[in-house]
């Protein structure tokens, strides 16, 4: 199994523009999350999945979509690129209980 | 609103020391409590968890322990090595089966040689 896997590992954006960090697991795992990392704010959860084609907000939604067509996809669509957006973006899925984690995209917004 | 805090935020120690990370939550009504690491540059691993119900986990070294009447667990690392250099996140989880995890801002261990 390959686990959690995220791509890009590193992107740079212009202030504006639009991308889509992708995010697939081979666990068939039916929850999937998406958190964000900042410096000395530890991870924050942005959206979750509990199944295919459900999706809810998690603590900082604002500038971020997604959806979730498949079991094994969760990507992330940033709409118009911001400064603040700038982080490393992790991608997640789980049992019930643990959460196991991709290797992260880091995102830099010029 | 939930919150979980780590002490202290880096942590310094000699090779082949005992050391004890902390982790307090300020909601007692838990489902379990997990601790990760996490290499710089790389993603979480996970190394323990423990569920509501449960006073402790241990793995080889690693021992976590869970007081929910108090809010808080520790995370016992016995004799340090330089390869347990890392910061060590801990994390509670409130929503059951959906598993949204509400994570401390980590301790960064230094195990000096």
């Amino acid at each position: 199994n390959a686990g959690v896997t995220q791509t890009p590992k590193f992107q740079v954006l212009k202030t504006g523009q639009s991308m889509t960090l992708q995010c697939a697991q081979d666990m068939n795992h039916e929850y999937m999350s998406w958190y964000r990392q900042d410096p000395g704010m530890g991870l924050r959860l942005i959206h979750y999945s509990v199944g295919a084609g459900i999706t809810d907000q998690g603590e900082v939604p604002n500038g971020y979509n997604v959806s979730r067509s498949t079991t094994e996809d969760f990507p992330l669509r940033l709409l118009s690129a911001a400064p603040s957006q700038t982080s490393v973006y992790f991608c997640a899925s789980s049992t019930q209980e643990t959460q196991y984690f991709g290797p992260g995209t880091r995102l830099l917004v010029l | 609103k939930q919150e979980v805090t780590q002490i202290p935020a880096a942590l310094s120690v000699p090779e082949g020391e005992n050391l004890v990370l902390n982790c307090s939550f300020t909601d007692s009504a838990i489902y379990n409590l997990q601790w990760f690491r996490q290499d710089p540059g790389k993603g979480l691993t996970s190394l323990l968890l423990i569920q509501s119900s449960q006073r402790e986990q241990t793995s080889g070294r690693l021992n976590a322990s869970l007081d929910k009447s108090s809010g808080r667990s520790t995370l016992y690392i016995a004799a340090s090595q330089p390869g347990d250099s890392a910061t060590y996140l801990c994390a509670g989880n409130y929503g059951g089966s959906q598993g949204n995890l509400i994570f401390g801002k980590g301790t960064k261990l230094s195990v000096k040689p």
